[in-house]
């Protein structure tokens, strides 16, 4: 069966710090992978996806994830953080018929 | 705006009680979807329907029920209520219901329900 693992509850970065969130997922085929982004009182928005090819991956706002299948990680991240970017953010996996399969995942806070 | 649109976006209700959650599609997707997403739980995966026909289950109880209907908006109904119900219900589209490069998923800004 697929899952997502976000191993990071909480992660706190300076306004303009790099960022990195971690995401490991268990799935038997090739996976479909995707970010999403929840602000407050708001729904999820879809930062960036993979299905095939470039496993390197951009989005939008600045982020980009990087797949690695030796791994089994897709890891999101910005070069720069915003304080706009303090948010949760959820990795999730596809299992085939769209249907998304979340991680638990990773509230981030922005200082400045 | 991603374009799917649910009412109500907040709801408050006694255990025991009866709901119903509606969701308006993006122009154009014929896939719906229903997630559920609670302190408990996480974000959870309940229901597919596409084109009016029910696609796939996920952990949906059995108190809970939906449908798309043949203007493709859905409804998912809520009974028995129990407090451990409260939670954020999502309402999600897409054009198709299978896996494409180019298929994406769509939320709506969520239905807040809390039994009392």
């Amino acid at each position: 069966a697929q899952s997502v693992t976000q191993p990071d509850i909480h992660i706190t970065v300076s306004e303009g710090a790099s960022l990195e969130l971690r995401c490991n997922y268990s799935y038997g085929a090739t996976p479909y992978l995707f970010w999403y982004v929840q602000s407050p009182g708001q729904g999820l928005q879809l930062l960036l996806k993979y299905f095939s090819g470039d496993t390197l991956v951009q989005g939008i706002k600045g982020f980009e994830a990087e797949f690695k299948r030796s791994q089994s990680s897709f890891n999101l991240r910005k070069p720069s953080v915003h304080w706009s970017d303090a948010a949760e953010y959820f990795c999730a996996v596809e299992d085939g018929a769209n249907n998304l399969f979340f991680g638990t995942g990773t509230r981030l806070t922005v200082i400045p | 705006d991603s374009g799917v649109t649910q009412t109500p976006k907040h709801l408050i209700t006694a255990t025991g009680q009866r709901v119903t959650l509606r969701c308006s599609p993006r122009s154009g997707d014929l896939s719906v979807y229903w997630y559920q997403q609670s302190l408990d739980q996480g974000l959870q995966f309940l229901i597919q329907y596409y084109n009016g026909e029910e696609r796939a289950k996920g952990n949906i109880l059995e108190r809970f029920s939906a449908q798309q209907f043949p203007d493709l908006h859905s409804e998912l109904n809520l009974s028995s209520l129990e407090l451990g119900d409260s939670a954020l219900y999502f309402c999600a589209s897409s054009v198709v219901g299978q896996s494409t490069s180019g298929n994406t998923i769509y939320f709506g800004e969520g239905s807040w329900l809390t039994v009392v």
